[in-house]
Formats: structure tokens, sequence, C-alpha cells
């Protein structure tokens, strides 16, 4: 079946520096999702991608489309605290459900 | 301001006894999706509706039903909890299966 690979699996930066995260995937997919998800909360989505090559900001957050539509990275400049959480890329794909990635771990030092 | 609502965010239940966990939407969107997340993994889908139509995964237990009365409420029924079922339990909705999906909080279902 379809699998996402997203990288790093964890991160621990500290509070001001730029973050980078991607998802890669075996497939081509139409649509790139990312989400963060803090403890005790469900997902938030952040960005929605739709064509190959978009870039597309949020505030502080960056996210882009892959050209070969297999891959998305999320950048997040000048980190906060706030930022802390779990951010999961997914495709919504086939069969009318979303295949989500591992998760990145993101937290943020002062 | 249009949401996703769950209903308790909380429940406790007991082994075996039957618990029922609430989903309401002022979206308007055709899908409505249940799914259970434990201790930091990917929340993995137990079923959808779209609009009437129910679609069940595949490694679904059966323990796990559900019910969608109108398009604005979507209930998920666990009919015999064992421990194994403690979790969190994401009610998510989207106007097409094609297009991203908006998710609620959560109902965080313990078993004792």
């Amino acid at each position: 079946g379809q699998q996402l690979n997203q990288s790093p699996q964890s991160m621990f930066i500290q509070e001001g520096e730029d973050v980078s995260m991607n998802c890669t995937s075996s497939s081509i997919f139409n649509t790139w999702l990312w989400y963060k998800q803090e403890p005790g909360e469900g997902p938030v989505l952040l960005i929605a991608l739709y064509k190959a090559g978009e870039l597309t900001s949020n505030g502080r957050l960056t996210a882009q489309f892959g050209i070969t539509r297999k891959d998305s990275f999320l950048n997040i400049s000048a980190s906060i605290p706030s930022d802390v959480g779990i951010y999961f890329c997914a495709e919504t794909g086939t069969a009318s459900k979303l295949t989500f990635g591992t998760g990145t771990r993101l937290q943020v030092t002062l | 301001d249009a949401m996703v609502i769950q209903n308790p965010r909380y429940q406790v239940t007991q082994f075996g006894k039957p618990v029922t966990l609430s989903c309401s939407q002022t979206l308007n969107h055709n899908v409505m999706y249940w799914y259970q997340q434990k201790s930091s993994q990917a929340p993995k889908l137990l079923f959808h509706y779209y609009d009437k139509d129910f679609n069940n995964e595949a490694d679904t237990p059966d323990n796990f039903q559900s019910r969608r009365p109108n398009t604005s409420f979507c209930f998920l029924d666990i009919r015999s909890p064992g421990l194994g079922d403690a979790a969190m339990y994401l009610c998510a909705t989207s106007r097409d299966p094609a297009y991203e999906q908006y998710f609620g909080p959560g109902t965080r279902l313990t078993v004792t």
C-alpha cells in the first residue's frame, strides 16, 4: 500500500531557529496536507497543496508540493514555544481516506 | 465559527459496557470520518459516511459501529469496549473525499 516517509522523526530546536521537515512517497499524489497536533487535541490543518510545484505560505509556515508529486516539505521560520507539537503530512489519495506520515515531533527550547 | 464538535472530551467506561461518542459539524460537509489514535501514532481510519453511504475499513473490528442520522451528526458506538480500545477518537469532516479534512478536538476514552 501507499506509504509516506516523514523526516526527521523528532527535532529539538531553540526558539528563533528555522525548521524544515519533509515527506516522501513511493506513489504520485494529487494532494498534500500538513497538520499540527498538540497533546490531547485533534490535528489542525495548516496548509493544503493541490498542484505540483505549488508553494503556499501561512504566516511563518511555508509548504511546497514537489514537482514530481512524490514529496512535500514544510518550513517554519523563527520558531516560538507554541510551535511545539507533532506535525503530520497526509495525502487524500485514493479510496476516500487520508494516508498519514509517521509524524515529526517538534520541541522548542527557550 | 464553522467547526467540528466532539462530546464528551473525556469518557470513562467499564470493560464490556457499551459507550457512544458523538460528533457534530456546522461545516455542512458531505463526508464524516471516525479515526482511532493511540499514543503519538498517526490516526487510523475506522469508517466514514459519504452522505448516507457507510464505508467500513476492512480491518475495523465488528465491535465498532457508526450512525449518521443527519448531515450534522455522526455517532461512534463501541458495543463491548476492551482495554485495547482505550485511545483518542477523532471525528473529521470534508466536503468531498478528495479534499482536506477538518478534525474535531477528539474524545479520550479510558476503559477500566
